[in-house]
């Protein structure tokens, strides 16, 4: 079973959209995390999770959203899609330091 | 600052030689140093972590050190291998579980 699994793999949409991606843990793990990569491969955090309660947002536009169902999900909606939002997108999980990542979303904003 | 300082970018070795990656950090309290791999399409996978307790690590061909009063810490790998190609990112563990990336360095190992 996929620890982190996040969908869709893939999404291409145009500017001005609102879009989705989801995210699930099977760890049982209490944060969860999502990471922006952008063409250069820079990791930048974006949000964290525990427990329902957001603990960090670097600076990310509001038209970003973390939703969390409950402990093992967190997804990420974004609003009003501009080209600069392009990049890969990583959910990940962890129980104390360490980090596990799901394989990515590589979102396109035609 | 902020950053965690990774080096070299780019790496490109020949099929069994070394490589050598080197981060350099700047809070003297972090305490815990991961390696992660990230394969082409892939998420970045831990490979191996070093806790500030201990100055070497091993791992089959992949070994850590970190030295805390420079506060540098290196990832080794030897007898490289094609599937070792990747971006390898150090990251520096900072309190409250705030992890800080480097920016990646890219190996390829060449047959």
């Amino acid at each position: 079973d996929t620890a982190v699994s996040q969908t869709p793999k893939y999404l291409v949409t145009q500017m001005g959209n609102d879009k989705s991606i989801k995210c699930e843990q099977n760890l049982g793990h209490d944060t969860m995390y999502w990471y922006k990569q952008d063409s250069k491969k820079f990791l930048k955090i974006m949000f964290s999770y525990n427990n329902k309660e957001l603990i960090i947002n670097e600076t990310v536009p509001n038209r970003f959203s973390p939703k969390s169902p409950d402990k093992a999900h967190l997804n990420l909606h974004i609003n009003s899609l501009e080209l600069g939002d392009s990049a890969v997108y990583f959910c990940a999980s962890s129980q104390g330091q360490g980090r596990y990542f799901g394989a990515g979303t590589r979102l396109s904003v035609l | 600052g902020e950053n965690v300082e990774q080096h070299p970018s780019t790496l490109s070795v020949q099929e069994g030689d070394s490589a050598v990656i080197k981060c350099t950090y700047s809070d003297s309290a972090s305490n815990y140093f991961p390696w992660y791999k990230q394969e082409l399409g892939k998420g970045p996978q831990l490979i191996i972590d070093i806790r500030s307790n201990v100055g070497e690590k091993k791992d089959q061909r992949i070994a850590v050190t970190l030295n805390k009063t420079a506060k540098h810490f290196s990832l080794h790998i030897t007898e490289t291998q094609p599937e070792d190609s990747a971006v390898y990112f150090c990251a520096e563990g900072r309190s409250q579980g705030n992890l800080i990336f480097g920016k990646g360095t890219k190996l390829s190992v060449k047959p």
